[in-house]
C-alpha cells in the first residue's frame, strides 16, 4: 500500500493554466508538506499543514495555494502558471516520535509549462 | 536560518565505507539533522537523524561534533544500489516549522563495481 500518494504523476500545460496537485497519505500523520525540486535538484519547503494551521513560506508566491479537505489531504492549487514553475513537486507527511521526526515522501509531480 | 553546505558528488566502489560531510555552521540550539536519500524519479526517504555525538541504525550512521557545525553520514560497506543523491537536512523538530527546514544542495553518490 502506498504511504504517500500524489496525482497526477506528470502534468503538462500552458502558460497563464490553473492547476492542482493531489496528495493523500494513509499514514494518519497530522503533518503534510509540499516542496518544490527544481532542476538542480534544490529541495525547498513550501507549505506546511499542521492539524489545520497553515504555514507558508514567505518566498512563494501567492499564486500557490494549499487546500486541506481533511487530515490526510493535501491539495496544492496553481494559478497562472509561468515557466517558472516547471519542477518536480513532493508531497510529503510526518510524524514525531520522541525526539525523531520522519518525513514520509510521496512519488513527485512532474510539472511542465510550455 | 541554518544553511547547509555537501560536496556536489563523491564516488566511491563497491565494500567500501562512504562518509558525506555536510556543514551547517548557522545551526540553532533547537536543530536537528537529518539526512535523507533520493533515487531518480522517486521522492526522498529517510536515513537517519541525531542532534549530537554519535546515531547509528541498520543503514547508516551520524557522526556530530560537540560544535555541532557539521556532520558526517557515514554508509559502510556501499553497493552499486546505494548510488543516490543523499540530503542533509538541518531544522527543529517540530512539525510544521516551514521555512525553517533548509535542506542542502545534496551530494550525488556514485557506487562504482
Amino acid at each position: 500500500d502506498t504511504a504517500v500518494s500524489q496525482t497526477p504523476k506528470y502534468l503538462v500545460t500552458q502558460m497563464g493554466n490553473d492547476k492542482s496537485i493531489k496528495c493523500e497519505q494513509n499514514l494518519g500523520h497530522d503533518t503534510m508538506y509540499w516542496y518544490k525540486q527544481d532542476s538542480k535538484k534544490f529541495l525547498k519547503i513550501m507549505f506546511s499543514y499542521n492539524n489545520k494551521e497553515l504555514i507558508i513560506n514567505e518566498t512563494v508566491p501567492n499564486r500557490f495555494s494549499p487546500k486541506s479537505p481533511d487530515k490526510a489531504h493535501l491539495n496544492l492549487h496553481i494559478n497562472s502558471l509561468e515557466l517558472g514553475d516547471s519542477a518536480v513537486y513532493f508531497c510529503a507527511s510526518s510524524r514525531r516520535s520522541g525526539r525523531q521526526e520522519t518525513q514520509y515522501f510521496g512519488p513527485g509531480t512532474r510539472l511542465l509549462v510550455l | 536560518l541554518a544553511k547547509t553546505t555537501q560536496p556536489i558528488s563523491m564516488d566511491s566502489y563497491e565494500g567500501q565505507e562512504v562518509n558525506i560531510t555536510c556543514s551547517h555552521n548557522n545551526i540553532a540550539t533547537n536543530d536537528y539533522i537529518t539526512w535523507y536519500q533520493q533515487f531518480p524519479s522517486q521522492g526522498p526517504r529517510f536515513i537517519i537523524q541525531g542532534y549530537k555525538t554519535k546515531v547509528t541504525n541498520e543503514v547508516a550512521s551520524l557522526f556530530i561534533p560537540a560544535d555541532r557545525k557539521s556532520s558526517t553520514l557515514s554508509l559502510p560497506r556501499v553497493s552499486l544500489s546505494d548510488t543516490a543523491v543523499y540530503y542533509c537536512l538541518v531544522g527543529p523538530l517540530t512539525s510544521g516549522n516551514t521555512g525553517k527546514l533548509i535542506f542542502g544542495q545534496g551530494t550525488t553518490l556514485q557506487v562504482k563495481p
